[in-house]
């Protein structure tokens, strides 16, 4: 059973425009939420966090919210550029262990 | 259908010794890759097989080898095994063209004392 899902598997914008990324996660003891972007023939990198004590965390073009009580989470960027373009894996943690679960990912295309 | 299974679930090693780790994709995937996890570093890839093939290499020495079996099944090596290898092994599972969904297994946590 997925416990941490990201239910549209691809994602379409275009250039200049926002995107905006899904997560959605089960289990309530999750408390530390991060994003992964992953490109072709290289494995995930860490892209940005965000602890349950606070539900909107920004970096430059990407923001990150949950919203704990839908135990959902959701990635913007803005503005969205082509070098955007990549798969996009929500992971999700509980307190006091260090084993990430991950979501299957997102695959994200910015067009001009 | 069943997930990717990642055997064993825990294992304790020392140092020196040498581990095989398993994993089994999702039945008609054909790509499986590996990642180590660990507190400091986060989440590293270390090698990604298609078709038995050794398709991508991550940074890591040569101590880690794998390899893919003819129905997709892998496993990876880790010989002479220092304490810095304690770590979450993660596999994962993909259709491998392309399609960009990649399927976790729980992983194996190795513990080297």
């Amino acid at each position: 059973d997925q416990q941490v899902k990201q239910n549209s598997p691809s994602l379409s914008v275009q250039e200049g425009r926002i995107s905006i990324l899904n997560c959605d996660y089960t289990n309530s003891m999750f408390d530390y939420f991060l994003w992964y972007k992953k490109y072709p023939a290289e494995g995930p990198t860490f892209l940005i966090s965000i602890s349950s004590i606070k539900d909107k965390n920004e970096d430059g073009r990407f923001t990150v919210f949950l919203n704990k009580s839908a135990k959902h989470l959701s990635l913007h960027i803005v503005p969205s550029q082509p070098g955007d373009s990549a798969v996009y894996f929500c992971a999700a943690s509980a307190r006091n262990t260090d084993k990430l679960i991950f979501g299957t990912g997102t695959r994200l295309q910015v067009f001009p | 259908k069943a997930g990717v299974t990642q055997t064993p679930r825990y294992l304790i090693k020392t140092r020196g010794q040498q581990v095989t780790l398993s994993c089994s994709p999702i039945s008609g995937h054909r790509s499986v890759s590996w990642y180590q996890q660990t507190p400091g570093q986060g989440l590293q890839f270390l090698f990604e097989y298609f078709s038995e093939t050794q398709r991508n290499k991550g940074n890591f020495p040569g101590r880690f080898s794998g390899r893919q079996f003819s129905n997709s099944r892998s496993e990876m090596n880790v010989s002479t095994l220092e304490l810095g290898d304690s770590a979450l092994y993660l596999c994962a599972s993909s259709m491998g063209v392309d399609t960009g969904e990649l399927f976790f297994g729980e992983g194996s946590r190795l513990t080297v004392l």
